[in-house]
């Protein structure tokens, strides 16, 4: 166990929906990052958050956004979803930024139908 | 642009014997890397982490080789177990905020 919370564990929405993803990171950590896998791209970085402010963004898409909070709790919101959205979406955390270990919560399991 | 590749996709090893994972990595400037463990279903697990200064540590049962020079790292585990079967990635770290990883390899241990 990481210590990285996801929740919920599955989810399956329509086309066109909104969903919002929760993570609650390790104790102490700062940080969280928001990963996107999926079959054939691997591990995605998506968007990282330090103590509240938006730190690095990667590859993630206009339709979905992400913050965190003061309690340093996180949220993916995904919206107009489409088919190619089904993956599995996690998040880490880490003590501060940059070269630090990241710990991966274990997952939420998108379904779009 | 930089990325982090792993030269074989899939691996079969027989319990009990040693297996090497071996990664490229494309930017001469990264200074960190980690390896992870993903079981299926789960999230990725850390492994063990080296830093540029080093070639060489060692954790329980698993190594981590980095070869700078040919921009090649390697994870080694030995005595290999039912429980090591997963898909093993490498993880570079470039700039100051975000791990890139590679595509990952499976590892399947035979009985």
């Amino acid at each position: 166990d990481s210590g990285v919370t996801q929740t919920p564990k599955h989810l399956i929405t329509a086309t066109g929906q909104r969903v919002t993803l929760r993570c609650s990171p390790r104790s102490g950590d700062l940080s969280v990052y928001w990963y996107q896998q999926s079959l054939d791209q691997g591990l995605q970085f998506l968007i990282q958050y330090y103590n509240g402010e938006e730190r690095a963004k990667g590859n993630i898409l206009e339709r979905f956004s992400a913050q965190q909070f003061p309690d340093l709790h996180s949220e993916l919101n995904l919206s107009s979803l489409e088919l190619g959205d089904s993956a599995l979406y996690f998040c880490a955390s880490s003590v501060e930024g940059g070269r630090n270990t990241q710990y991966f919560g274990p997952g939420t399991r998108l379904t779009v139908l | 642009g930089e990325s982090v590749g792993l030269h074989l996709p899939t691996l079969s090893v027989q319990e009990g014997d040693n297996s090497i994972i071996n990664c490229a990595y494309s930017n001469s400037a990264s200074d960190y890397f980690i390896w992870y463990k993903q079981e299926s279903g789960k999230g990725p697990q850390f492994i063990i982490d080296i830093r540029s200064n080093m070639d060489k540590r060692q954790g329980q049962r698993v190594t981590v080789l980095l070869n700078k020079t040919v921009k090649h790292l390697s994870l080694q585990i030995a005595a290999t177990q039912p429980g090591d079967s997963a898909v093993y990635f490498c993880a570079e770290a470039q700039g100051a905020q975000k791990l890139v990883f590679g595509q990952g390899t499976r590892l399947t241990i035979n009985p």
